[in-house]
């Protein structure tokens, strides 16, 4: 089955710097999505990209996806310390309706 | 309901016990699916429902799990005999449309089972 891996597997950075996290895949998707996990529960859902799409943004947020890579960055500029959490990315495709998450990246910002 | 809301939200049980963990969806998302995540891990696949259909039940990591869904209601992960092992977070997500995401995933606040 596909499966993002996200790198590095841990980041930390002063506030205010830029954070930027990578996701890399195995086979064909249909769109690839970015979570945020605060301590260790419920994952929420922050930007979804297409398999048709190149970048995408959000707020501070901005997605970028290469196909031909099978990968993906997230970045959140300006970075605050409420951004502090793991973030996952998640595919889904080939014929499977079933998304799989990678291990995650843990972002710690300082203050 | 305004999330996807899942109980208890913890549980701490005796090995050997059974337990049983639930799920209510968003109302109107057909899909619902089962993660069961240990510290410090990515999230583990276990179940797929999908309308009316035969679940995906591919990620079931033994036959001591099992899940139901009634329709597009409630969810219930069981896990029968419990060991040390499944301590973990067991997290619920539904969908909207049916498989492809196209809303995103919204996911419960997790149960997080603790077996001594």
């Amino acid at each position: 089955s596909q499966q993002g891996e996200e790198d590095p597997q841990a980041l930390s950075i002063q506030e205010g710097e830029n954070a930027t996290m990578n996701c890399s895949y195995k086979t064909s998707i249909n769109n690839l999505q970015w979570y945020r996990q605060n301590s260790g529960r419920g994952l929420v859902h922050l930007i979804l990209i297409r398999s048709n799409e190149r970048e995408k943004h959000s707020g501070r947020l901005r997605v970028t996806l290469d196909t031909s890579k099978k990968s993906s960055s997230l970045l959140i500029t300006a970075s605050r310390a409420a951004d502090t959490a793991s973030y996952f990315c998640a595919t889904d495709g080939g014929g499977s309706y079933i998304p799989t998450f990678g291990r995650g990246t843990s972002l710690i910002v300082h203050p | 309901g305004a999330g996807v809301s899942q109980s208890p939200s913890n549980k701490v049980t005796e090995k050997g016990k059974d337990v049983e963990l639930r799920c209510d969806p968003i109302s109107g998302h057909t899909a619902l699916y089962w993660y069961r995540q240990r510290l410090g891990q990515g999230l583990e696949f276990l179940i797929y429902f999908q309308g009316n259909s035969a679940p995906d039940k591919s990620g079931l990591p033994s036959d001591r799990f099992s899940a139901e869904r009634t329709g597009e209601s409630v969810s219930t992960l069981t896990i029968q005999r419990t060991q040390q092992e499944d301590s973990a977070v067991y997290l619920c997500a539904s969908s909207l449309l049916v498989g492809t995401g196209d809303y995103g995933y919204t996911f419960g606040s997790g149960t997080r089972l603790t077996v001594v």
